[in-house]
């Protein structure tokens, strides 16, 4: 079952480039890293999924280094309205017994 | 296209009593979840459904939770006896692909935010 680990919350000021990193030492070789975004109130949204190496949308890049152990996830030039719960998860999540586990997530705080 | 919808946004309910949460699902999306979010937490698994059938029910905390999708869309989450650890957002999540697989994009509903006094 691979864990994920991340910061409880950052904070970072509207312009900047906000980088927040997810663990996931026991990430499995069929394994895929997926991150979500939730708005006070609102369901999850889905942001950026990866393998490997680097993922680019028109939200975010997800970068992946070679051992898998780790991603980060940046948001280029946030704005206020970047303010929300960032969720990392790794799976296939494809037993029983692997549940999707989505953790506290990451609490980022843009400021002006 | 329309997104997942969730009814009703908000309940307020007392102990011991019955309630039925509903979902309706994206329009073809054959994979369905249901999660519990408590304030300050992540959404926890509770059940998915491929189809009509519960495919994993193991996220479900104990027997007064049932859920069903007798059809294949509309999902209703039920909770009988209900208790004040109920209280929470129930959210609802359908992907298009099959399979039980993180890797398959979930799209969430708003929630469903349960109160028991």
């Amino acid at each position: 079952l691979a864990k994920t680990t991340q910061p409880i919350s950052m904070d970072s000021y509207e312009g900047q480039e906000v980088n927040i990193t997810c663990s996931h030492n026991n990430i499995a070789t069929n394994d895929y890293i997926t991150w979500y975004q939730q708005f006070p109130s609102q369901g999850p949204r889905f942001i950026i999924q990866g393998y490997k190496t680097k993922v680019t949308n028109e939200v975010a890049s997800l970068f992946i280094p070679a051992d898998r152990k780790s991603s980060t996830l940046s948001l280029p030039r946030v704005s206020l309205s970047d303010t929300a719960v960032y969720y990392c998860l790794v799976g296939p999540h494809e037993n029983r017994d692997d549940k999707i586990i989505f953790g506290k997530g990451t609490r980022l705080h843009i400021l002006p | 296209g329309a997104g997942v919808s969730q009814t009703p946004s908000n309940k307020v309910t007392e102990k011991g009593k019955y309630v039925e949460l509903r979902c309706d699902p994206i329009s073809g999306h054959t994979a369905l979840y249901w999660y519990r979010q408590s304030l300050g937490q992540g959404p926890e698994f509770l059940i998915y459904f491929q189809g009509t059938g519960a495919a994993d029910d193991s996220g479900l905390p104990n027997d007064r939770f049932f859920a069903v999708r007798p059809e294949g869309s509309v999902s209703t989450l039920k909770i009988q006896r209900t208790e004040r650890g109920d209280s929470a957002v129930y959210l609802c999540a359908s992907s298009r692909t099959p399979g039980r697989v993180s890797y398959n994009e979930q799209f969430f509903g708003p929630g469903t935010r349960l109160t028991v006094l």
